[in-house]
């Protein structure tokens, strides 16, 4: 089972839709999760990181993680066109505050059509 | 502006002639990593420094060297580049100790190998 699962989609919203973005992950040790955004021909840029359990909300982007089923997710509200992406979740291996290795999903294609 | 950039954006080349890509950051930060993206696969980390003479392995290291003689400068060498080897490369940087894992990745470099 890889480490970090995520569905690729595409996933395809009219604007003005909540989006849902999710991702599994396996290894229970380590409890930093990001999410990053990546538009066309571009790095990814971090959106937005959470750790443990529970919510963090950022504008009009709210990432959560529920550790009793090893699921994290990125809801977007009011979703615009300039949000069609791929979202990228990653778990971050190591402790306190060295770095450590991201591990990636594989990424969801956001599409929002006007 | 704080950025991390990479040369050659865009390159071709034949299978055996050794290449490198360079990647420089103007932020200070002490880890720096690299990493391929492939479809279906998502991104897989390579190496990456945790500072200067310090660099580990990560998930795909085979084929690939790294070298890390100055804080801005972590350039990856494929000493007898192959087919495989193919992808999209993604430079990062970030600074420890900040646990939120803020990783700025560069624009990256499209890699043919033919």
């Amino acid at each position: 089972q890889k480490e970090v699962e995520q569905d690729p989609g595409p996933l395809s919203v009219p604007e003005g839709a909540i989006v849902s973005l999710n991702c599994t992950y396996s290894n229970s040790a380590f409890q930093y999760f990001m999410w990053y955004r990546q538009y066309s021909r571009k790095g990814p840029e971090l959106l937005m990181y959470t750790y443990s359990s529970g919510n963090k909300e950022d504008g009009r982007f709210t990432a959560q993680v529920d550790k009793s089923s090893k699921y994290i997710s990125l809801f977007i509200r009011d979703s615009q066109p300039s949000d069609s992406a791929t979202y990228l979740c990653a778990q971050r291996r190591g402790y306190g505050g060295s770095q450590g290795n991201l591990i990636f999903g594989k990424g969801t294609k956001l599409s929002v059509k006007p | 502006e704080a950025q991390v950039t990479q040369n050659p954006r865009y390159l071709i080349t034949v299978t055996g002639k050794k290449l490198t890509v360079t990647c420089s950051q103007n932020m200070n930060h002490e880890y720096m990593s690299w990493y391929r993206q492939d479809p279906g696969l998502g991104l897989r980390q390579i190496y990456y420094s945790m500072n200067v003479e310090v660099t580990d392995k990560g998930d795909v290291p085979e084929g690939y060297k790294v070298s890390r003689k100055e804080k801005r400068n972590f350039p990856l060498i494929l000493e007898s580049p192959s087919p495989n080897q193919t992808s999209l490369y993604f430079c990062a940087s970030s600074a420890p100790g900040q646990g939120t894992d803020t990783q700025y990745f560069g624009p990256g470099t499209r890699l043919t190998v033919l």
